[in-house]
C-alpha cells in the first residue's frame, strides 16, 4: 500500500525556517517525481513545488521562489521542503503527493495527509 | 486570481447531473493534459481524472473529464451526498514552468 506521511510542522515566527519531510513507502520512490501543495486556511489548493525523480528538474511556485528549497534522498525514500524567511501567508496545511511519471508532471493518485505550519508571532 | 478559471460554486440534486467548468489559456490547458482532484478539507486530496479524461482505478464511472481548446470539464453523473466537496483542476503551464492550480469550486448537494 503506498503511503506518504508528513511531518515537521509547527507553529514558527515569522522569518524563520522550517523543514518539512515525507516519508514514503509502499512504493519506489525513485521511480516517480514528487510534489509539495498546500493550502493556507480558507483558500484553494496551490502548488509549492516539484522535484523529478533524479533532482535533476526543480520548480517553485513564484510565490516561494527563493525562500522554500525542495529536495530528495531515494535512499532513504524521503522528500523534503526547507523552508526560510517564513511569511504569514505561508501558513496551511502542506501535503506531498507522488506524481504519475518519473519526470515533473502532476501530483498523481497519492497524497499524505498534510502536515500544518502556523507562522505567527 | 488563479490561472485556471473555475466557478466557486456549483449545486445538484441528489441523481442530477453536474459539470465544473475549468478556463486556461494556451500556455496550460490548451497545450498539456488536465487533473481533477476532489478534496474535503484537512483530508488528502484525491485524484478523480488524469490526462483529460481517464480515471484511476477504483474512481466511479459517474465522474468523467473533457477538454476543448483551452477549457476543460469534469462532470459528475448520478449526483450522490458524498459528492459534496471542493474540486479542483490543475495543469503544467509551460510559459511559467510550473504547475496550476484552479481556484477550486465547492459542490453543495442539496
Amino acid at each position: 500500500e503506498v503511503q506518504l506521511v508528513e511531518s515537521g510542522g509547527g507553529l514558527v515566527q515569522p522569518g524563520r525556517s522550517l523543514r518539512l519531510s515525507c516519508a514514503a513507502s509502499g512504493f519506489n520512490l525513485v521511480d516517480y517525481a514528487m510534489h509539495w501543495v498546500r493550502q493556507a486556511p480558507g483558500k484553494g489548493l496551490e502548488w509549492v513545488s516539484g522535484i523529478s525523480w533524479n533532482s535533476h528538474t526543480i520548480s517553485y511556485a513564484d510565490s516561494v521562489k527563493g525562500r522554500f528549497t525542495i529536495s530528495r534522498d531515494n535512499a532513504k525514500n524521503s522528500l523534503y521542503l526547507q523552508m526560510n524567511s517564513l511569511r504569514a501567508e505561508d501558513t496551511g496545511f502542506y501535503y506531498c503527493a507522488k506524481d504519475t511519471y518519473a519526470g515533473i508532471g502532476l501530483p498523481g493518485d497519492s497524497w499524505g495527509q498534510g502536515t500544518l505550519v502556523t507562522v505567527s508571532s | 486570481q488563479s490561472v485556471l478559471t473555475q466557478p466557486p460554486s456549483a449545486s445538484g440534486t441528489p441523481g442530477q447531473r453536474v459539470t465544473i467548468s475549468c478556463s486556461g489559456s494556451n500556455s496550460n490547458i490548451g497545450s498539456t493534459t488536465v487533473t481533477w482532484y476532489q478534496h474535503l478539507p484537512g483530508t488528502a486530496p484525491k485524484l478523480l481524472v488524469y490526462s483529460n479524461n481517464q480515471r484511476p482505478s477504483g474512481v466511479p464511472d459517474r465522474f468523467s473529464g473533457s477538454k476543448s481548446g483551452t477549457s476543460a470539464s469534469l462532470a459528475i453523473s448520478g449526483l450522490q451526498s458524498e459528492d459534496e466537496a471542493d474540486y479542483y483542476c490543475a495543469a503544467w503551464d509551460d510559459s511559467l514552468t510550473h504547475v496550476v492550480f484552479g481556484g477550486g469550486t465547492k459542490l453543495t448537494v442539496l
